[in-house]
C-alpha cells in the first residue's frame, strides 16, 4: 500500500527561526508537489519537483527532492507569521497525475 | 482565465438525502480530479475523469458515490443517501493534460445533519 508520510504533523515556530518539513513516500515516483492550504481555503500550488536532485526556492521556502531516498523536504528560512498554514506534499504515483497526499503539516509561526 | 469553480461552496443535507457537487474546470482543461478532505485530515483521492470517461476511480467508495464529466457542462460528484460520515470538504482539481499541474477549486463543504 502506498504511504505518503509527512512529519511533523504539527509545528509551532518562533518568527525568525528555520525549520524543515519532511515528506517520505513508499513507492517509485519522480514527481512531487508541495501545496499550501489556509484555513477554510483551497490548496495553492507551491512547488513541482520533477527529477532527482531538484531544488526550488520561492521567498523563504525551499523544496528539494531525493527520488532515491524517496524523500522531499520543505525548508523554511527565517519564518514569518504569514507562513502560518497547512502544508501538504503530494506524490504522483502513476505518471498519470494520480496523486496521493500526505496528511499535512500544520505550521504556526508565533511572534 | 477563471480558475476552477465549484458550487455550491457550502451544502447542508439531512441523512438519506442526495448531494450533488459541481466542478467547472479551468478553460482548456479536460482532466478533472475529485478529492475528499475529512476534518483534521489530509486530502484523499477519489476519482480521476477525462471528458466522458472515468480514468481512475480507485478512491471512490463502492456504494452511494458516483462521478461524471459529460461532454458539455461541469463534472458532477453525486452522493446518494448521505450519512454523517460523508461530512467533509470535497475539492476538485483540473489540468490540461495527464502530466500537468493540477489546479484546485475552492472546495464544497458538505455537512450532513
Amino acid at each position: 500500500e502506498l504511504k505518503v508520510e509527512q512529519n511533523p504533523l504539527f509545528l509551532s515556530m518562533q518568527e525568525g527561526k528555520n525549520y524543515t518539513i519532511y515528506c517520505n513516500y513508499s513507492t517509485t515516483s519522480d514527481r512531487l508537489y508541495w501545496y499550501r492550504q489556509d484555513p477554510g481555503k483551497s490548496l495553492e500550488s507551491l512547488f513541482v519537483l520533477l527529477s532527482n536532485g531538484a531544488v526550488k526556492q520561492e521567498g523563504r521556502l525551499m523544496a528539494s527532492l531525493d527520488t532515491k531516498a524517496r524523500l522531499s523536504t520543505l525548508h523554511i528560512t527565517a519564518a514569518v507569521h504569514d507562513l502560518s498554514a497547512t502544508y501538504f506534499c503530494a506524490v504522483d504515483i502513476g505518471g498519470n497525475n494520480d496523486m496521493r497526499f500526505g496528511a499535512g503539516t500544520r505550521l504556526t509561526v508565533k511572534p | 482565465n477563471a480558475g476552477v469553480m465549484q458550487n455550491p461552496r457550502h451544502l447542508v443535507r439531512r441523512r438519506g438525502q442526495e448531494a450533488r457537487l459541481r466542478c467547472s474546470p479551468m478553460k482548456g482543461h479536460s482532466h478533472v480530479y475529485w478529492y475528499r478532505q475529512l476534518p483534521e485530515e489530509g486530502l484523499k483521492f477519489m476519482v480521476y475523469l477525462q471528458k466522458e470517461n472515468i480514468i481512475d476511480e480507485s478512491g471512490m467508495p463502492k456504494e452511494r458515490f458516483s462521478a461524471e464529466f459529460p461532454k458539455e457542462g461541469p463534472s458532477i460528484l453525486r452522493i446518494q443517501q448521505v450519512v454523517r460520515g460523508d461530512s467533509a470538504a470535497y475539492f476538485c482539481a483540473s489540468s490540461p493534460g495527464p502530466e500537468d499541474t493540477q489546479y484546485f477549486g475552492p472546495g464544497t463543504r458538505l455537512t450532513v445533519l
